[in-house]
């Protein structure tokens, strides 16, 4: 089915670990972006890149990093992973006409 | 700046209820203008969209229309089911930057039978 996964699901790290986050879209979209999830805040952007090659900060943005690493791939890393880092994660592709499509998440504790 | 601001919630509701979700905006220019929805453990999904003044989008019996004049897209539904329970979003794209996104802070739904 075409979509944008990402993986894992879930996701526990102790304080100053890190990971990486992934993301790939099948529906040749040219933008790509992730997003984080809190209680009563909303999304907020913290990275996004308009197309393969290009990368830019959101929102939010401390503590993260990107990789476009072609243009069905965008990850997300966390270098040392902080407790004010737990989140539900999205990652979304866009096309201008029909807008965001969102994987599913990526729910990250941080203890 | 741009910004949406949406009704808080949780809105609670029973079953065939009319159901509006307020949401307004803060735009340079004529934005276009999204409701977007998230069921428990799962991402956003797209709505409905209107990409113009006076436009009316509408999907699964949900309406909402783009009035310029109150800078407000509300959503509503003439009948909620249990189904529809869920998060709302209202959202907007610059007309120039596609990429720049701006998100309402959600509605949550609850539908009672």
């Amino acid at each position: 089915n075409a979509g944008v996964t990402q993986t894992p699901k879930f996701q526990v790290l102790k304080t100053g670990q890190s990971m990486t986050l992934q993301c790939a879209q099948d529906m040749n979209h040219n933008s790509m972006y992730w997003y984080r999830q809190d209680p009563g805040m909303g999304l907020r952007l913290i990275y996004y890149s308009a197309s393969e090659g290009t990368t830019d900060k959101g929102e939010v943005p401390n503590g993260y990093n990107v990789s476009r690493l072609n243009k069905r791939e965008f990850s997300l890393r966390l270098e040392s992973a902080a407790p004010s880092q737990t989140s539900v994660y999205f990652c979304a592709s866009s096309d201008k006409n029909y807008g965001y499509t969102f994987g599913s998440g990526t729910r990250l504790t941080v203890v | 700046g741009n910004s949406v601001t949406q009704m808080e919630g949780p809105v609670t509701l029973s079953e065939e209820a009319f159901l509006t979700i307020n949401c307004t905006y803060t735009a340079t220019g004529y934005p276009s203008l999204f409701w977007y929805v998230q069921y428990p453990g799962e991402g956003l999904q797209l709505l409905l969209k209107a990409t113009k003044a006076d436009d009316k989008g509408s999907n699964k019996g949900f309406e909402a229309t783009y009035r310029k004049e109150t800078t407000s897209f509300h959503l509503e539904k003439g009948s909620v089911q249990v189904s529809d329970s869920a998060v709302y979003f209202c959202a907007l794209s610059e007309v120039y930057n596609f990429n720049k996104f701006y998100f309402g802070s959600g509605t949550k739904l609850n539908v009672k039978p």
